[in-house]
């Protein structure tokens, strides 16, 4: 039983580059989440995805961050243009068909630094 | 604008007593409760969770109350293991969210010898 895998799982970059993460949730999940962590917070929502469709974004989803799940299978979360406010743990989920509440599985998440 | 809340950001205990995590929420419309542990360098894990048409759900060595006319929810871990530290988020969902989790700060439990 394979988890949600994320790669990379540490990314350091320079203000103002580009950055790009990728997130293979567990296979019959059609349900896939970004949330953002930063230090002494919980984790954010910022969008989620049913099947290939992106259904909510999260107003913390700036015009520089873009989320695609292309064939509703991988995901991918593109940050252009970095700022150091960028600087957390990005976390990627997924979660079977069903109604609400039903329980995200995790990955292990991206530690971006912006410097 | 924090909708769940965890007002001890730490705790500790001694192996063997009972561990007690609080956690308090604004919005109504939430119906769905879930307790996730996160260790280090790892995303969180899914530990129990509650409906509002319940009061109480137990899972083994761990229980959670839900107190809906308090908008109050507590997670009891008994008997408390070394291998419990960790850091509990409690997070909430409301019916048509499509499981969009709203997480609390999180407390970090610390059991001791």
């Amino acid at each position: 039983d394979t988890g949600v895998s994320q790669d990379p799982r540490h990314k350091i970059t320079k203000r103002g580059q580009n950055v790009t993460f990728r997130c293979d949730p567990i296979s019959e999940h059609n349900r896939l989440y970004w949330y953002r962590q930063t230090l002494g917070q919980g984790p954010e929502f910022l969008t989620y995805f049913q099947n290939e469709a992106q259904l909510e974004k999260s107003r913390l989803l700036s015009d520089r961050f873009s989320a695609e799940r292309p064939k509703g299978s991988f995901s991918t979360l593109e940050i252009q243009r970095t700022e150091q406010g960028d600087s957390a743990m990005y976390l990627c989920a997924s979660s079977p068909p069903g109604g609400p509440g039903e329980k995200l599985f995790f990955g292990s998440g991206t530690q971006l630094s912006v410097l | 604008d924090q909708q769940v809340k965890q007002n001890s950001p730490s705790l500790s205990v001694q192996e063997g007593r009972i561990s007690i995590l609080n956690c308090d929420y604004t919005n109504s419309m939430f119906d769905y409760f879930l307790w996730y542990k996160k260790y280090p360098a790892e995303g969180p894990t899914f530990l129990i969770s509650i409906s509002s048409i319940k009061d109480k759900n137990e899972d083994g060595r761990f229980t959670v109350f839900l107190n809906k006319s308090a908008k109050h929810l507590s997670l009891h871990i008994v008997p408390s293991q070394p291998g419990d530290s960790a850091v509990y988020f409690c997070a909430a969902s409301g019916t048509g969210t499509a499981s969009k989790l709203t997480f609390g700060t999180g407390t970090r439990l610390q059991v001791t010898l």
